[in-house]
């Protein structure tokens, strides 16, 4: 089955304490990217990959960092988390290039950082 | 910068109308215009992807338009059912690199 998997679900953690997401796709896709959804402010990107080696910032990409070392993971990482990053967190993958396909989103990680 | 902008906030309607949502972007300059279904505690699902030369995508009953030069998106939902309920967001790609910009969303109610 095509997907895209995030691991984990759930997370509650600390102020300060490093945490990985992970994110998986099976469709051998090129782009993939990390949103937020904060209730009033909607989906925001946090970082986007056109390819392996290949990043850049969206819209809000301080206090994340990502890498993409294999083509079908996309991790996003919290090297010290704080509670304005408490929200839920999807991953995205898509075909890419032009014309532009549509994405393709994991089931969401709700990450509270108290 | 680009702002997309989706009215109204909620809607509940009766079970069988026909329904349109509005979305509204304030710069014209897109490559694709995406329209998405959230359910409760839900990722999101793509529903209609109309390229930035299309003026309209049709699935089943659902039938998105696309005005660029008035920066307008409209989703029609034919002979609604309790089933469609939920979350309704539209994304526009300014880049061409996915790189998406989200409305707010508009809830959805269909009531039996």
């Amino acid at each position: 089955e095509a997907q895209v998997t995030q691991n984990p679900r759930y997370l509650i953690t600390v102020t300060g304490k490093k945490l990985t997401v992970t994110c998986s796709q099976n469709m051998n896709h090129e782009y993939m990217s990390w949103y937020r959804q904060d209730p009033g402010l909607g989906l925001r990107q946090i970082y986007y990959s056109m390819n392996v080696e290949v990043t850049d910032k969206g819209d809000v990409p301080e206090g994340y960092k990502v890498s993409r070392k294999e083509k079908r993971n996309f991790p996003l990482i919290l090297e010290s988390p704080s509670p304005n990053q408490t929200s839920l967190y999807f991953c995205a993958s898509s075909l890419g290039g032009q014309p532009t396909y549509e994405q393709y989103f994991g089931p969401g990680t709700r990450l509270t950082v108290t | 910068k680009q702002e997309v902008t989706q009215i109204p906030a909620a809607l509940s309607v009766p079970e069988g109308e026909n329904l349109v949502l509005n979305c509204s972007f304030t710069d014209s300059a897109i490559y694709n215009l995406q329209w998405f279904r959230q359910d409760p505690g839900k990722g999101l699902t793509s529903l209609l992807l109309i390229q930035s030369s299309q003026r309209e995508q049709t699935s089943g009953r659902l039938n998105a338009s696309l005005d660029k030069s008035s920066g307008r998106s409209t989703l029609y939902i034919a002979a609604s059912q309790p089933g469609d309920s939920a979350t309704y967001l539209c994304a526009v790609d300014t880049q061409g690199a996915q790189k998406l910009v989200f409305g707010q969303g508009t809830r959805l109610t269909i009531n039996p």
